[in-house]
C-alpha cells in the first residue's frame, strides 16, 4: 500500500464546473497536509495547507481534511482552463510524503 | 533571494561522467530536500538536511549519489558515473522548519538532467 494515494486521472471537467481531487494516506500520525499544483515542465507550487479537521477555503480552492478517515481533498470551484495541471497531495508527520499526483484538464 | 534557485537548469552529459547539481535555498530556511522526478512520474525523495543534524539519506538510490550542505545554505547533489536511468528532473525544496507541523516546502525550478 502506498503511503499517499491519489487517482492518477486524467480528470476532465468543463470550464466553470467544480473539480474534486482526492487523496488518502496511511500514516495516522500525520499532522500536516498540503496540495501542490504542478504545471507541465514546471516545479510544484504550494496552493493549500491544512492542519485540522474540516474545511479551509482560499478563493476558489477549498481543502477538506478528515483525519478519522485518513482522507484529504481539494475542491476547485469555477474551474478555469488555467487550472489544468497535475495536483500533488503531500502528507507530513516526521517527514513529507507525496502522492503521484492527479492530472486535471479543464476544457473550455 | 526571493525563492529557491537551482543550477544548471539543464545538463546533458555522457554516460559514466560525474555531475554536480546546485541548490540555493530561501534565506533563513533550515531544511533542504532533494527529489527526483522522472518524466510523467511523481516525486521521489532523495535526501533531507535539517540544520546541523546528520542528513536523512534514506532515499538515495545508490552509492553513486551523494549530497552535501554547508550550514544552512547551499547544497550540492553529486551523481557519479551517471547512467541513462539517472535522466530526470532533480528538484530542490527548502522549508522554514524541518519535520513537524507547518513545514511547507518551497520548490526550486529544477535541473533537467539528460544522460546520453
Amino acid at each position: 500500500q502506498k503511503e499517499v494515494e491519489q487517482n492518477s486521472g486524467p480528470l476532465s471537467v468543463p470550464e466553470g464546473a467544480i473539480a474534486s481531487l482526492n487523496c488518502t494516506y496511511s500514516d495516522r500520525g500525520s499532522q500536516s497536509f498540503f496540495w501542490y499544483r504542478q504545471y507541465s515542465g514546471k516545479s510544484p507550487e504550494l496552493i493549500m495547507s491544512i492542519y485540522s479537521n474540516g474545511d479551509k477555503e482560499d478563493g476558489r480552492f477549498t481543502a477538506q481534511l478528515n483525519k478519522a478517515s485518513q482522507y484529504v481533498s481539494l475542491l476547485i470551484r469555477d474551474s478555469q482552463p488555467s487550472d489544468s495541471a497535475t495536483y500533488l497531495c503531500a502528507v507530513a508527520n516526521n517527514d513529507m510524503r507525496f502522492g503521484a499526483g492527479t492530472r486535471l484538464t479543464v476544457k473550455p | 533571494g526571493a525563492g529557491v534557485s537551482q543550477s544548471p537548469s539543464n545538463k546533458v552529459t555522457e554516460k559514466g561522467k560525474d555531475v554536480e547539481l546546485r541548490c540555493d535555498p530561501i534565506s533563513g530556511h533550515t531544511a533542504l530536500y532533494w527529489y527526483r522526478q522522472r518524466l510523467g512520474q511523481g516525486l521521489e525523495f532523495l535526501i533531507y538536511f535539517q540544520g546541523n543534524s546528520a542528513p536523512d539519506k534514506s532515499g538515495l538510490p545508490s552509492d553513486r549519489f551523494s549530497a552535501e550542505r554547508t550550514g544552512e545554505s547551499v547544497s550540492t547533489l553529486t551523481i557519479q558515473r551517471t547512467q541513462q536511468e539517472d535522466s530526470a528532473v532533480y528538484l530542490c525544496a527548502s522549508s522554514p522548519r524541518g519535520t513537524g507541523t507547518y513545514n511547507e516546502q518551497f520548490f526550486g525550478p529544477g535541473t533537467r538532467l539528460t544522460v546520453l
